[in-house]
């Protein structure tokens, strides 16, 4: 299996544009999590989906975050509009029904100037 | 409220010596206790885990040690390798890691030297 796919790896762009991050599970995983990791607040979970619906999306910092699950194999988070203290490494993860284990994907380099 | 205290930030310990990562928690609903591994420019992975119906768990050279009266639990790696330099966190969670999100320590970086 590919793993947890995630795109783009890298994003530059100026405050105040529209961000979206795109990621596909493993196949098979019915639950989806969406984590963000910067030097000063560690790794947080901003939300997470089961079955494509969403669940706990009380660690999203803001109205300017929005996640979507449409379908099993896709998820989007997106950040409209960007600002610099939004620049840090956004990660999926993928977990299969029943299992504890989180499989994260390689993450997104998020820069916002 | 930081709710997975993790300690130290850092660690330096020479190659085969048993560096210790010791976390505490607050919330007495977790029931699911991780440890990840990551490297650098990639996402964490799982490294072993318990729940709190047994005190250790041993998976090759690495042992949790976990104390549910204290709130606390740790990582031993034994016989470290230069490999094993890397960022080690410690998470919780209630439901379980495939049906609730991961609380995460802080993270300690970690340095095996030859």
């Amino acid at each position: 299996d590919a793993g947890v796919i995630q795109s783009p790896r890298h994003e530059v762009t100026e405050m105040g544009q529209e961000v979206t991050l795109r990621c596909k599970p493993i196949s098979g995983h019915n639950s989806l999590f969406w984590y963000r990791q910067t030097m000063m607040r560690g790794l947080e979970l901003l939300i997470y989906f089961n079955n494509n619906v969403p669940i706990d999306d009380s660690g999203m910092p803001e109205d300017r975050f929005s996640a979507k699950m449409p379908n099993a194999s896709f998820s989007t988070l997106k950040i409209q509009p960007s600002e610099p203290r939004d620049s840090a490494v956004y990660f999926c993860a993928s977990s299969p029904f029943g299992t504890d284990t989180q499989y994260f994907g390689p993450g997104t380099r998020l820069t916002v100037l | 409220q930081q709710q997975v205290k993790q300690s130290p930030q850092s660690l330096i310990v020479q190659k085969g010596g048993i560096p210790i990562i010791n976390c505490a928690y607050e919330n007495t609903a977790f029931d699911y206790f991780p440890w990840y591994q990551q490297f650098p420019g990639k996402g964490p992975a799982l490294l072993i885990a318990i729940r709190p119906d047994v005190s250790e768990k041993k998976e090759g050279r690495f042992t949790i040690s976990f104390n549910k009266s204290a709130k606390q639990f740790s990582l031993h790696i034994m016989d470290s390798q230069p490999g094993d330099s890397a960022t080690y966190f410690c998470a919780a969670s209630i439901a379980g890691g495939g049906a609730d999100g991961l609380t995460f320590g802080k993270g300690t970086h970690l340095i095996i030297q030859p």
